[in-house]
């Protein structure tokens, strides 16, 4: 089940680091999703980028930066986080919607631990 | 209110026994509905869509009322494999071209020996 992949698989940064979180989709779907979720809590959509235009941002503070170089690929950039932000990073997409279709395929995921 | 509202459980479910839950959305509007399940510390996987007559999956069933706004899910001879949290995920029917997805916080089962 290679689909969507993530990489790193596990992250631990201090809350000075910055670093880049990479998702790969290989469905030749149009829309990509970054969902952050934390302990026993649903699964919160943070971003979402259709045939590469963010059109969705969920008041996801700004230390998270998006980017969405093609429909391939997504990139979720961490800047100066707090330690609240540790919690499993999932990266996910869909084909258009065009057909009705909008069910989700995720990746494995990336946990993030700030320290 | 929560747009997607789950009983989080755990049901606890012999081997082979039959376990049934649902789920209630609030947006009427929704178009699309599925169930997902998520293994510990892993992501979610599809498990199936739900559709407006009812539709079955092996030993999965899954029905839509549409009346009362609530999906429900039926696994018939649980196996230990099922063991899993049930996420429910209703499409928020605004007619985005990319489909704007509610999840449930889900229901945990766990089927026993």
């Amino acid at each position: 089940e290679t689909g969507v992949t993530q990489t790193p698989r596990h992250l631990v940064m201090g809350m000075t680091n910055k670093k880049s979180l990479k998702c790969e989709q290989h469905l030749g779907h149009n829309a990509m999703y970054w969902y952050k979720q934390s302990a026993k809590k649903p699964l919160e959509l943070m971003f979402v980028y259709s045939l590469e235009e963010r059109v969705e941002n969920n008041s996801v503070p700004s230390r998270f930066s998006p980017e969405c170089p093609n429909s391939s690929h997504l990139f979720l950039h961490l800047h100066t986080l707090q330690p609240e932000d540790s919690a499993l990073y999932l990266c996910a997409s869909s084909p258009t919607g065009r057909e009705g279709r909008y069910e989700q395929y995720f990746g494995p995921g990336t946990r993030l631990t700030v320290t | 209110r929560k747009e997607v509202e789950q009983d989080p459980g755990p049901f606890n479910v012999p081997e082979g026994a039959t376990v049934a839950f649902n789920c209630t959305y609030s947006n009427s509007a929704s178009q699309s509905f599925f169930w997902y399940r998520q293994d510990c510390r892993k992501e979610p996987k599809l498990l199936m869509s739900v559709y407006s007559s009812g539709n079955e999956d092996g030993r999965f069933t899954a029905q839509l009322n549409r009346a009362s706004q609530y999906i429900s899910l039926l696994i018939r001879d649980s196996k230990l494999s099922d063991s899993a949290t049930y996420l429910c995920v209703v499409n928020g029917a605004d007619g985005d071209s990319w489909g704007k997805l509610q999840f449930g916080a889900g229901t945990q089962v766990v089927v026993t020996p």
